[in-house]
């Protein structure tokens, strides 16, 4: 898996967009990459994934940048239930998790 | 997606001793993963388990501390012997899913201590 950097922590006002950034710049041409979540005493939930085009589900968006060294989690309105660890993981098959992303959702 | 049940939820053990942790698939899956959580740490792979042959155990895990049984594609253990403070941690089950097995499902945990 390519190692991917996260900031540690971020907050977000309830019902802004969460904006969530991953560095992946060692990526390679096969590696997807996926976004789970943590949220506290429980096991992570897949939300997303994609090559190198952008993404949309009912949970968020994925934007992935031309070179796919970066992408963003977009969380379009986040509420207090979005407060959670958020892992960006780039990998070919066997999933890696990081350090993570801590989103606190603020009302 | 998967549903995943795992058991115990939590323990509280005495040192030297042993925990067998379940976990019970509603669907038949041909992989599964157990994962580690120390406190306030992120997820770490222990080995993942096949149907059918032993499983395959990560960097800095081994069978004799961490044997898994694999006895059909619904149901898999991981016990953790001889217990130490050290191997306080949540431990995770996970299986492949989606259209492509392209995700990973995983358990609500268990969240084991040792005294």
């Amino acid at each position: 898996d390519a190692k991917t950097t996260q900031p540690p922590s971020m907050d977000c006002a309830e019902g802004r967009a969460a904006n969530l950034p991953c560095n992946h710049s060692t990526i390679s041409g096969n590696e997807y990459v996926y976004w789970y979540r943590q949220i506290h005493s429980q096991g992570p939930q897949y939300i997303i994934h994609g090559l190198k085009n952008n993404e949309t589900n009912e949970m968020a968006s994925l934007i992935i940048t031309e070179d796919r060294k970066s992408s963003t989690l977009i969380l379009p309105h986040a509420t207090l239930r979005d407060t959670a660890v958020y892992y960006c993981i780039a990998t070919l098959y066997m999933l890696t998790f990081g350090g993570g992303t801590r989103l606190m959702v603020k009302p | 997606s998967a549903v995943i049940s795992q058991k115990p939820s939590r323990d509280i053990c005495q040192r030297g001793t042993s925990l067998t942790i379940q976990c019970q698939v509603d669907s038949q899956v041909t992989m599964m993963f157990w994962y580690r959580q120390q406190p306030g740490q992120s997820l770490t792979l222990i080995a993942t388990a096949n149907q059918g042959s032993e499983a395959t155990y990560e960097s800095g895990f081994v069978i004799d501390k961490f044997p898994i049984s694999r006895p059909n594609l619904t149901f898999s253990t991981l016990t953790v012997s001889n217990m130490s403070p050290e191997d306080s941690s949540i431990y995770l089950c996970s299986v492949e899913g989606g259209q492509n097995n392209e995700k990973l499902f995983f358990g609500s945990g268990t969240q084991l201590s040792v005294l």
